[in-house]
């Protein structure tokens, strides 16, 4: 599709467990980021992608936390042994850039609950 | 720093045109001005995004005046779907884009 895609949509998972979020960006987008919202809150950065590279990773909130790109689509976002604060909607944005206009497209989130 | 301070909340009534302001005092020269819109349990949508002047497209309109310390959306006649978070972002170039806690925009009938 013309779109970003993430699975699983929604994730329930008990504490202690690992979990993997996936993110299909648009196709010919270099950059891809992740973000989590949780209830009523603005968007988190957690970390972003220019082609396979992750240049800034400062807003992972632990080294729980892990994400990988190949082939400059795909992005898995790894969360080990998550915690009940893990809980939150994960968003991805597949990023274009024109000279210095920057453009974010989202996918329609991951919502992980952790119990 | 914070690079841009928004309302929290506004409400308005249907049929009235909405303006809400954005203040980035340290805008740097290669920043745009860029808008998104969130409704609930959706991601962050753009709406639209200037450099100086004005913009315009189907959705809204940017006023951007010519110190570019500040700008604003404007939206004509809302009605009920437009009841939204608001999120205005300077960014330019390869920076790293981030989201501050947004405007959330609430239409009464």
């Amino acid at each position: 599709g013309a779109g970003v895609s993430q699975s699983p949509s929604n994730k329930v998972t008990e504490k202690g467990k690992d979990v993997e979020l996936r993110c299909d960006p648009i196709s010919g987008h270099t950059a891809l980021y992740w973000y989590r919202q949780s209830l009523g809150q603005g968007l988190e950065f957690l970390i972003y992608f220019q082609g396979n590279s992750a240049p800034d990773k400062s807003g992972l909130p632990s080294d729980r936390f892990s994400a990988e790109r190949t082939g400059g689509s795909v992005s898995t976002l790894t969360i080990q042994r998550t915690q009940q604060e893990d809980s939150a909607v994960y968003l991805c944005a597949s990023t274009r850039y024109r000279d210095r206009e920057v453009e974010q497209y989202f996918g329609p989130g991951t919502r992980l609950t952790v119990t | 720093l914070a690079k841009t301070t928004q309302p929290i909340s506004m409400d308005s009534y249907e049929g009235q045109e909405v303006n809400i302001t954005c203040s980035h005092n340290n805008i740097a020269t290669n920043d745009y001005i860029t808008w998104y819109q969130q409704f609930p349990s959706q991601g962050p949508r753009f709406i639209i995004q200037g450099y100086k002047t004005k913009v315009t497209n189907e959705v809204a309109s940017l006023f951007i005046p010519a110190d570019r310390k500040s700008s604003t959306l404007s939206l004509p006649r809302v009605s009920l779907s437009d009841t939204a978070v608001y999120y205005c972002l300077v960014v330019g170039g390869y920076q790293k884009v981030t989201f501050g806690t947004g405007t959330k925009l609430q239409v009464i009938p």
